[in-house]
């Protein structure tokens, strides 16, 4: 039982191109999201599926999109990268009912843009 | 405006010392509040509070809720260097599943 994976770990990348942060989750969890991480600035949601087939905003969705590919794997996707996208993400899972509250987080992806 | 707030954002205390953790909120139709201890990767969870008033205790880790004067505290005695990491006040609205978090407490326990 891994619980959360993602990759990769770390990733530099140049303005402008493209990647694609996967998670994947072995919990059977319906809810999964996406974080991310500054200093000083807590943990921001990105985006995330409250459950397999549907995506909604967070916070701050400038700047990426999402995939459920299906209920164990949630996709982000960085189009075009901006160095204010430097920041470390996060992904996360929950499961269904008041318990289903608490989330449990990946390990986290360390992305530089240069 | 931010809607959880953490204080203090930064505290050093020496091993032995007991500290309390500070998280006030303001939203409507609060659900549950979250504690998690971030060390060096993800969050790891503490607690969860829904009622006011019953302490949560793990170890030297106890939180309590205030739901009518809206603010959670968590305490940590005898402290030790491993307890040194970033907490985490996390809560959840209504019947939406996601968590709005605070900025963090970063906790350094010298030896």
């Amino acid at each position: 039982n891994a619980g959360v994976t993602q990759t990769p770990k770390f990733q530099v990348l140049k303005t402008g191109q493209s990647m694609t942060l996967q998670c994947a989750q072995d919990m059977n969890h319906n809810s999964m999201y996406w974080y991310r991480q500054d200093p000083g600035m807590g943990l921001r949601l990105i985006y995330y599926s409250a459950s397999e087939g549907t995506t909604d905003k967070g916070e701050v969705p400038n700047g990426y999109n999402v995939s459920r590919l299906n209920k164990r794997e949630f996709s982000l996707r960085l189009e075009s990268a901006a160095p204010s996208q430097t920041s470390v993400y996060f992904c996360a899972s929950t499961g269904a009912g008041l318990g289903g509250d608490t989330q449990y987080f990946g390990p986290g992806t360390r992305l530089t843009v240069l | 405006e931010d809607k959880v707030v953490q204080s203090p954002l930064s505290l050093v205390v020496h091993e032995g010392d007991t500290v309390t953790l500070n998280c006030s909120y303001e939203v409507t139709n609060f659900r549950s509040l979250l504690w998690y201890k971030q060390e060096k990767k993800a969050p790891t969870f503490l607690f969860m509070l829904t009622s006011s008033g019953i302490e949560k205790k793990s170890g030297r880790l106890s939180s309590i809720l205030d739901k009518k004067e809206l603010f959670s505290i968590l305490n940590i005695t005898a402290t030790q260097t491993g307890d040194s990491a970033i907490y985490l006040c996390a809560l959840t609205q209504g019947g939406y599943s996601t968590l709005t978090f605070g900025k963090g407490t970063m906790l350094l326990v010298s030896p």
